[in-house]
């Protein structure tokens, strides 16, 4: 059975311009979350999907959006980049509504220069 | 903020020995999860142990969970040089601000030695 897959696995943008990072969670699983790992931050919770819709968001600004597909599938959208937008964006996937166990991807590392 | 702590921060054993680390979270939860973190790379689920758990075994791993303290702890026992990755502990809080979160503590750096 596949994991969550994330693509790209590398994205180097300039400032200002957007990003698009894409998530296909584990078949079977409703709910997709996006996080981002940057470097001394840490792990901090950015989006929650269930069923298609958006359910929670950490605190991040509103040029962080996305949106889930009817296949559960999922995008991030990261708009005006700015240079400390660069980190590593983590996609999970779970059955259900809120957190049972969450499986993560291998991430896609955004550069911004 | 973070709502997980481990302790310690860095961790160097040589194969074969056991690693114990420690996480300490601030309110209540429904269960906490461990992940495995290799080379910056994607989060590896290790075990998940709910709050009306208080030990948890899966290989050589053995989770225990003390809710009246607020903390938990990963033990890996007859450790690998596999083992070598940073370990996080994460936390469902629930409750509505926290639906679909996971907080996440700042790691626990395990290098494991031949």
């Amino acid at each position: 059975e596949a994991g969550v897959t994330q693509s790209p696995t590398h994205l180097i943008k300039t400032r200002g311009q957007q990003a698009t990072l894409r998530c296909s969670p584990i078949s079977g699983h409703t709910s997709v979350y996006w996080y981002q790992q940057a470097l001394g931050l840490g792990l901090q919770f950015l989006l929650w999907y269930d069923e298609g819709e958006e359910r929670n968001r950490g605190n991040f600004p509103p040029r962080f959006s996305g949106r889930q597909f009817p296949n559960y599938s999922s995008e991030l959208n990261v708009n005006a980049l700015e240079l400390e937008d660069s980190a590593l964006y983590l996609c999970a996937s779970s059955l259900g509504q809120g957190v049972t166990e969450a499986f993560f991807g291998q991430g896609t590392r955004l550069t911004v220069v | 903020s973070q709502q997980g702590e481990e302790d310690p921060q860095a961790l160097s054993i040589q194969e074969g020995e056991n690693a114990t680390m420690n996480c300490s979270y601030k309110t209540s939860i429904n269960n906490l999860q461990w992940y495995r973190q290799n080379s910056g790379r994607g989060l590896v689920h290790l075990i998940l142990i709910r709050s009306n758990e208080r030990e948890k075994h899966s290989g050589r791993l053995r989770v225990t969970l003390d809710t009246s303290k607020k903390s938990s702890s990963l033990l890996i026992t007859a450790s690998r040089a596999a083992d070598t990755a940073s370990y996080f502990c994460a936390t469902d809080a629930g409750g509505k601000d926290s639906w679909g979160k996971l907080q996440f503590g700042a790691g626990t750096q395990v290098v494991v030695t031949p």
